[in-house]
């Protein structure tokens, strides 16, 4: 089955500066990669996704790149904001099933 | 568009009495809801899967007769924690997928149990 990390676990920037987050994921059969937010006792909002036909994929601030030989996937959000502070998972998908990578606290200092 | 929404927010139950989570697609008809249990700090634990009209899916170590999952309809997926202990309290996540092909998840706002 798929087994999804991410690093860092914790992150803190400045506002203003690019907040990076890497995830790696084992099965190479894994086709889509989601990325989620969640803030504090909310639920987890998908912010962004690439499927495996796309190296990359950029909405507004918000940027994922795809390496599918290295089997390794990356965030990138620009220009950070302090709203931009959340818990932030990865996901690659397992059969018909989206699993999660551990999370990334980002902190962004005002 | 795709919005999960999720009854109620938060309960407190006494131990050994049950409680039931409700999950709604409020604009998109959901052909599968998962059922997800998040613990402080960690990542979201995959606890079924449940399609419209057939039973559910348990992940490994979820005992289904404990965590029954109902989902009588394209909008509606219920769980229900029966004889509720202490260590049930956590944060419980339902999303919902329209298409099963796309993968594409939407959440909704997690309910908040404490077992007393």
């Amino acid at each position: 089955g798929e087994n999804v990390e991410q690093h860092p676990s914790t992150l803190s920037v400045q506002e203003g500066d690019s907040a990076v987050i890497k995830c790696t994921y084992s099965d190479s059969a894994s086709n889509y990669f989601p990325w989620y937010k969640q803030e504090l006792g909310k639920g987890p909002q998908l912010i962004i996704d690439i499927r495996s036909n796309v190296g990359e994929k950029k909405d507004q601030r918000i940027a994922v790149t795809l390496n599918k030989t290295a089997k390794h996937f990356s965030l990138h959000i620009t220009e950070t904001q302090p709203e931009d502070s959340a818990v932030y998972f990865c996901g690659g998908t397992s059969y018909d099933k989206v699993i999660f990578g551990p999370g990334t606290s980002l902190s962004v200092i005002p | 568009g795709a919005v999960v929404s999720q009854h109620p927010s938060r309960v407190i139950c006494k131990s050994g009495t049950s409680v039931k989570i409700e999950c709604r697609s409020l604009d998109f008809q959901a052909t599968t809801m998962f059922w997800y249990r998040q613990f402080p700090k960690k990542s979201l634990m995959l606890m079924a899967t449940s399609n419209e009209g057939s039973k559910a899916t348990y992940e490994q170590g979820v005992e289904k007769d404990k965590f029954l999952i109902n989902h009588a309809s394209l909008t509606l997926s219920t769980l229900t924690v029966t004889s509720a202990h202490p260590e049930d309290s956590s944060f419980y996540i339902c999303s919902a997928i329209g298409d099963r092909s796309t993968y594409e998840q939407y959440f909704g706002p997690g309910t908040r149990l404490t077992v007393t």
